[in-house]
């Protein structure tokens, strides 16, 4: 079947220790988006890849980077993490802004 | 910016028993998205509406995507225990990049 793998399920990292979350699709969507999601709260967009453009949104934190080496491979690379920034990190994917696909998400955890 | 007002935010149901939430904003979305999301997991998408007006169904649940533009609801019928978990409308403008925006959630629980 189609669909968006996120690896891995679980991530523990400690305060201020690099992380990459990775994220990959089967459906050769050409659009791939990261979220983050708080607990109790919806998704909040951080950036998204139309292609190979990068689109920030504007108050995305500058520790949140990302790169998309090819149209299946997206990653989510946190510079200096903090206690604020354990979450459910959500790949998803589209073509063209349609058939928008969630991932089963990245439970990232900060110690 | 574009804000959607999900209703109600939680839900204490019977099994058996009829669901109705809905979402509302100010703005005009292009399409309108139900998801639902486990404990755990990624959101699932339910229904997809594409045209103001339309009305769609996927078993027990239909949804409505109304005719200004500005609203839609999602009715669950029969409820049944794994019914339960947070269901989210998303909002797409469209256009090439089609963001998302989500509502706040309504979390369902089921009493059987």
């Amino acid at each position: 079947d189609a669909m968006v793998i996120q690896n891995p399920r679980y991530q523990v990292t400690q305060f201020g220790k690099p992380v990459t979350l990775s994220c990959s699709q089967t459906l050769n969507h050409n659009v791939m988006y990261w979220y983050q999601q708080k607990s109790s709260q919806a998704p909040k967009l951080l950036f998204h890849y139309y292609d190979k453009d990068f689109n920030n949104e504007a108050d995305t934190p500058d520790n949140f980077q990302s790169r998309r080496p090819n149209t299946s491979f997206c990653f989510l690379d946190i510079r200096s993490p903090g206690l604020g920034d354990a979450a459910m990190y959500l790949c998803a994917t589209s073509r063209r802004g349609f058939g928008y696909t969630f991932g089963s998400g990245t439970r990232l955890t900060v110690v | 910016g574009q804000q959607l007002n999900q209703s109600p935010q939680s839900m204490f149901i019977q099994e058996g028993e009829d669901v109705s939430m809905n979402c509302t904003s100010s703005s005009i979305f292009n399409t309108w998205l139900w998801y639902k999301q486990d404990p755990g997991e990624g959101p699932v998408l339910l229904i997809a509406l594409y045209k103001a007006g339309e009305l769609t169904s996927n078993g027990r649940l239909t949804a409505q995507f109304g005719i200004t533009r500005k609203d839609s609801f999602l009715n669950i019928s029969a409820s049944i225990p794994s019914d339960v978990g947070i269901y989210f409308c998303a909002g797409q403008i469209g256009g090439s990049q089609g963001n998302l925006i989500f509502g706040k959630g309504t979390k369902l629980s089921v009493k059987p």
